[in-house]
């Protein structure tokens, strides 16, 4: 079966903190999504990655195919950084199937 | 250039009645796809566009959840006899053709009273 986890559900840091979230898949993929959703807003892209790293300001993913597991970084968390991130994968095809999610809370 | 758009934003219906949910892609983009996102759950696949090709609707739950994308742009997800079970954000995203780089939509918010 064709599954996606995501850890920890639920994660609280104080601002300034360096941020790990996971995220690990069940079989090969083609490609896999971090994706961000703010309470009450819509769904937005981090990355696409299929092999090694990326980096976007203070968010990072990395990807390892043969341990498929993927991690998204933040570093120098800010309170606004809080929103659901979502992990999302593509099992050989276009559809997506989705991580549940890691609630994230930066406090000030 | 405009992105993907939903509309309605938000609908409120009672159960029993069927309700048509609307998507514009972005222009050019070839696959749409609609998404689910029940309070509490994570996100589960719908369905899927691809230009002219028969849709993947392997993500329906029921036979009383269709959708059709007319001239290969917008498209209408169409729910009949709706269950409060049906209560979700429903969430359309659009990509070029051979791209997994998906662009979502804002969502519409569907409350089955």
């Amino acid at each position: 079966k064709n599954e996606v986890e995501q850890s920890p559900q639920n994660l609280t840091a104080q601002e300034g903190e360096f941020i790990t979230i996971n995220c690990s898949y069940s079989v090969g993929i083609s490609a896999l999504h971090w994706l961000q959703q703010h309470p009450g807003g819509g769904i937005v892209s981090l990355f696409m990655l299929s092999s090694g790293k990326k980096k976007h300001g203070r968010l990072i993913a990395t990807i390892n195919i043969q341990e498929k597991h993927s991690s998204l970084h933040i570093t120098a968390s800010h309170p606004r950084d809080s929103a659901v991130y979502i992990c999302a994968v593509h099992f050989g095809n276009e559809k997506l199937t989705f991580g549940t999610g890691t609630r994230l809370t930066i406090i000030p | 250039g405009a992105g993907v758009s939903q509309s309605p934003s938000n609908k409120v219906t009672e159960k029993g009645k069927d309700v048509e949910l609307r998507c514009d892609p972005i222009s050019g983009h070839t696959a749409l796809y609609w998404y689910r996102q029940s309070l509490g759950q994570g996100l589960e696949f719908l369905i899927y566009f691809q230009g002219n090709s028969a849709p993947d609707k392997s993500g329906l739950p029921s036979d009383r959840f269709s959708a059709e994308r007319t001239g290969g742009s917008v498209s209408t997800l169409t729910i009949q006899r709706t269950q409060q079970e049906d209560s979700a954000v429903y969430l359309c995203a659009s990509s070029l053709v051979k791209s997994y780089e998906q662009y979502f939509g804002p969502g519409t918010r569907l409350t089955v009273t």
